[in-house]
Parts: structure tokens; sequence; C-alpha cells
């Protein structure tokens, strides 16, 4: 069974340009997940889908991030513009079923200069 | 606050020698409790789960934890460490109430010495 996937697995930019990543789950998991994880701390959620709903999305700052899961599977996460402080690991995850066991993909490392 | 604490940063254990990772919690109920790993450069790996019933979860790669209601606690235990085992361990809890969202620890590192 093919894992979650993730891409880019890194990405520089400058602050206030725009970025984007990509997530493509566990085929059949119904729930995905984004997570910001910084250096020396545990993952964060940003976001939650259920199918295509963002049925928890309290911790995702609007005013810059925007996220979509089109058709219920891949996922898209965006910045823009991004800041100094976004430089951090963004890990997306998917699950099935409760409770539920997450499978993460690598994650995609952001450094933004 | 719903919180998982992880009281040690790093943990050093000889290699052959048990090793246990402290995890406690304070979440409301009766919350299902997770560790997962994470190796350089990649992203968590599950290793065991807590639902209900027996206290004590056996889980991949030889690892096992102890629930321990009265003390809200999630040890992560094995009982003879492998070098191989040097890597980030993550206690996480999910509310079965509520928002049911997913709070991790800051993450523990475990090192392995030969």
């Amino acid at each position: 069974e093919a894992g979650v996937v993730q891409s880019p697995r890194y990405k520089i930019i400058e602050k206030k340009q725009p970025v984007a990543f990509w997530c493509n789950p566990i085929s059949g998991h119904n729930t995905l997940y984004w997570y910001l994880q910084n250096l020396g701390q545990g993952p964060e959620l940003l976001i939650r889908y259920e199918n295509e709903e963002a049925v928890d999305d309290s911790q995702l700052p609007k005013d810059r991030f925007s996220a979509e899961r089109l058709k219920g599977v891949d996922s898209t996460l965006k910045i823009q513009p991004a800041e100094l402080g976004d430089s951090a690991v963004y890990l997306c995850a998917s699950s099935s079923g409760t409770p539920d066991t997450q499978y993460f993909g690598p994650g995609t490392r952001l450094t933004v200069l | 606050a719903q919180s998982v604490a992880q009281p040690e940063d790093q943990v050093n254990v000889a290699e052959g020698n048990p090793l246990t990772v402290k995890c406690t919690y304070s979440v409301s109920g009766n919350p299902y409790l997770f560790w997962y790993v994470q190796y350089p450069n990649r992203g968590l790996q599950f290793l065991l789960k807590y639902i209900t019933g027996d206290n004590l979860v056996k889980g991949s790669y030889g690892f096992e934890a102890e629930f321990n209601k009265s003390q809200t606690s999630f040890h992560l235990k094995k009982p003879s460490a492998l070098v191989s085992d040097s890597a980030l361990y993550f206690c996480a809890v999910r509310p079965n109430t509520g928002g049911f969202k997913t709070i991790f620890g800051a993450g523990t590192r475990l090192f392995v010495k030969a």
C-alpha cells in the first residue's frame, strides 16, 4: 500500500512570496490533516478534512493560509504571502475510521528568507 | 486546557537495557492514546495505541506502553533497547468528545548508545 505522498520535500522562498504544498493521502482514507511542526516541537493541527469538508480549521491563520481538498482526495495548502515565521515543516496525514490512527507523509520543509 | 506532557527532552540508554519514555496528559473523559516515532527527515510513524481494555498495549518493533488512568499516564517501554531505536518519540492524545482534535506532546529524543 502506498503511503501519504507530499511534494515538494523542500522549498526555499523569499518572504512575501506565495507557496503551495500538495498532499495525496492513502487511498480510501476519508480524513486528511495538515500539521505544522516547528523545530523541537510536536505537530500542531492546521486543518482537518472529512472528505471534502473542512471540519476543523480553527488553527489555520486565514489571513494568509488557505487549503482545499477537491473531490475529497488530494489536498493543497497555500501560504500567501509567506512570512519569516512560517519556516517550518508542513506535514500531511490521513486516516480512516475511529480511532483515527494517522499515517503521515514525509513533510515539506519550508524555509522563508 | 487539554494538554500532553513529555517531561524529558532526551532519554539516554545503553543498548540492551530497558527504556521508558514518559507521557502524561490532561484531557477529559476517556481519550484514545497514541505513540508515534519520527526518524530524521521523515514523517511520523505509528507505533501503538490504547483504546480500551488491557492497560498494557503492544506495538511495533517490540515497543509497548502502559496506560495508568489514575495517574493519567501512558509511558512507552521496551525491554531491550537497540541502537536503531534512536529517534524522536511523540505521545498523542485524542479526546473522544468535543472536537476530536489530536494533541501531540513536544517529543522526547531517545538516544541508545552501543
